[in-house]
């Protein structure tokens, strides 16, 4: 079965420091994704990758960046953080190309 | 650009009642259509997926959902809701690049809370 973990899975920090949210893959799928969730919006794509050293925007990419160096990673950095960042982050990977995505259990954010 | 309207934000019925959630899309031809459910506190699940052929789709927990394209809406019913279908609900798009492929560009809906009184 997939499994997509997600790291750290609670995190608080400040505005302007550094930070990133790992997501790994237990299996060799070549489609992973980044979402976030806030109230009333729904989930909102921010980075995608079909495969190893190949990634694209999705709607919401301001302020994130995004690495696929190996299969199995693929780590969301946010260079300085800030409060309107503070929301919850989906890592999903496509167990059938992109079309059916298995979603990671959440990383609750929140930028003070 | 591809969208997901869905009209309802929250719905409540009771146990037993039938259900529709309704979603509607924008994109300039045929897009790859899902639904996704989000129980409190919990991850997203794919409750089924539209592609092509037959419009009428089955998925998983008795969900079922109607791609009608004259109308651009790809609406999920239930015939008999249980307690347990409490959550919020997602309606997703994604545009079918050259050849049939997907450019790998999934865009949600705002969700439908679903609230089932016993």
């Amino acid at each position: 079965e997939a499994q997509v973990t997600q790291n750290p899975r609670y995190l608080i920090t400040v505005t302007g420091k550094k930070l990133t949210v790992t997501c790994s893959q237990n299996m060799n799928h070549e489609y992973m994704s980044w979402y976030r969730q806030d109230p009333g919006l729904g989930l909102r794509q921010i980075y995608y990758s079909m495969n190893v050293e190949v990634t694209d925007k999705g709607d919401v990419p301001e302020g994130y960046k995004v690495s696929r160096k190996e299969k199995r990673n693929f780590p969301l950095i946010l260079e300085s953080p800030s409060p309107n960042q503070t929301s919850l982050y989906f890592c999903a990977v496509g167990v059938a190309g992109p079309y059916e995505q298995y979603f990671g259990p959440g990383t609750r954010l929140t930028v003070t | 650009a591809q969208s997901v309207t869905q009209p309802d934000i929250h719905i409540t019925v009771s146990e037993g009642a039938s259900l529709e959630l309704r979603c509607n899309y924008s994109y300039g031809a045929t897009p790859y259509l899902f639904w996704y459910v989000q129980s409190p506190g919990q991850g997203l699940q794919l409750l089924l997926k539209y592609f092509s052929g037959d419009t009428l789709v089955q998925g998983i927990k008795g969900f079922e959902a109607e791609f009608k394209r004259s109308q651009s809406s790809f609406n999920l019913r239930k015939p008999s809701v249980h307690w347990s279908d409490a959550a919020e609900y997602f309606c997703a798009v994604a545009g079918r690049g050259a050849g049939g492929t997907s450019y790998g560009k999934l865009t949600f809906g705002q969700g439908t809370i679903l609230t089932v009184h016993p």
